[in-house]
């Protein structure tokens, strides 16, 4: 079965200093992997996505993320952190089992805090 | 692009009344709609799988009675809580795929609605 495990629940960093949210992932096929971002009492925004056409992702905001399979990694980085990135992120993984086909399967989320 | 729309964006109701809420794809036509949950400060809980024109799928332990979901059209699912009890207080949020985006499992998840049940 697939599963997502984002390592941090909470992570703070200093406005201008690089971020890194950390997630791994389980899956028995090649996965669609995401990560979405949610500002309190919002909707989730797609930041970006791996579909396995690049293993190093562009999104907005200026995040990347870079699929690793030999680590089954897809770690989340933006070299410069903005008060406005603290947030909630979500780290997610199709699912391929049973009815689920191409649901998707959350992290529980980890909190970025931005301190000026 | 990819824009999902949910109203209202809060509600609040009495013990027994029904609550209606409606998620609709402004900008193209969503085959597929879920239905989530979120409890504070945690994930989202997948409540449901809306495909238009076809009863809705619902995850193990949803009452499919309780939370009756409608996907009329291509670009509209509605839920509906009914005899809503304070228990049923949460955070809902819908999110549609856009078919001609790819991975096609890609979502986009509509604002939420605050349910608050007295």
């Amino acid at each position: 079965a697939q599963s997502v495990t984002q390592l941090d629940s909470h992570v703070s960093v200093s406005e201008g200093t690089p971020v890194l949210l950390r997630c791994n992932y389980s899956s028995s096929y090649s996965p669609s992997l995401f990560w979405y971002v949610q500002h309190p009492n919002k909707g989730l925004q797609l930041l970006l996505k791996y579909t396995s056409a690049a293993t190093l992702v562009k999104g907005i905001n200026g995040f990347e993320a870079e699929f690793k399979k030999s680590e089954t990694s897809f770690h989340l980085t933006k070299p410069s952190a903005h008060m406005s990135d603290a947030a909630e992120y979500f780290c997610v993984v199709t699912a391929y089992y049973g009815g689920s086909q191409g649901n998707l399967i959350f992290g529980k989320g980890t909190k970025l805090s931005v301190k000026p | 692009g990819a824009v999902v729309s949910q109203h209202p964006s809060w509600v609040i109701c009495k013990s027994g009344t029904s609550v209606k809420i409606e998620c609709r794809s402004l900008d193209f036509q969503a085959t597929t709609m879920f239905w989530y949950r979120q409890f504070p400060k945690q994930s989202l809980m997948l409540m449901a799988t809306s495909n238009e024109g076809s009863k809705a799928t619902y995850e193990q332990g949803v009452e499919k009675d309780k939370f009756l979901i409608n996907h009329a059209s291509l670009t509209l699912s509605t839920l509906t809580v009914t005899s809503a009890h304070p228990e049923d207080s949460s955070f809902y949020i819908c999110s549609a795929r856009d078919p001609e985006v790819r991975p096609k499992e890609t979502q986009y998840f509509g604002p939420g609605t605050r349910l608050l049940v007295l």
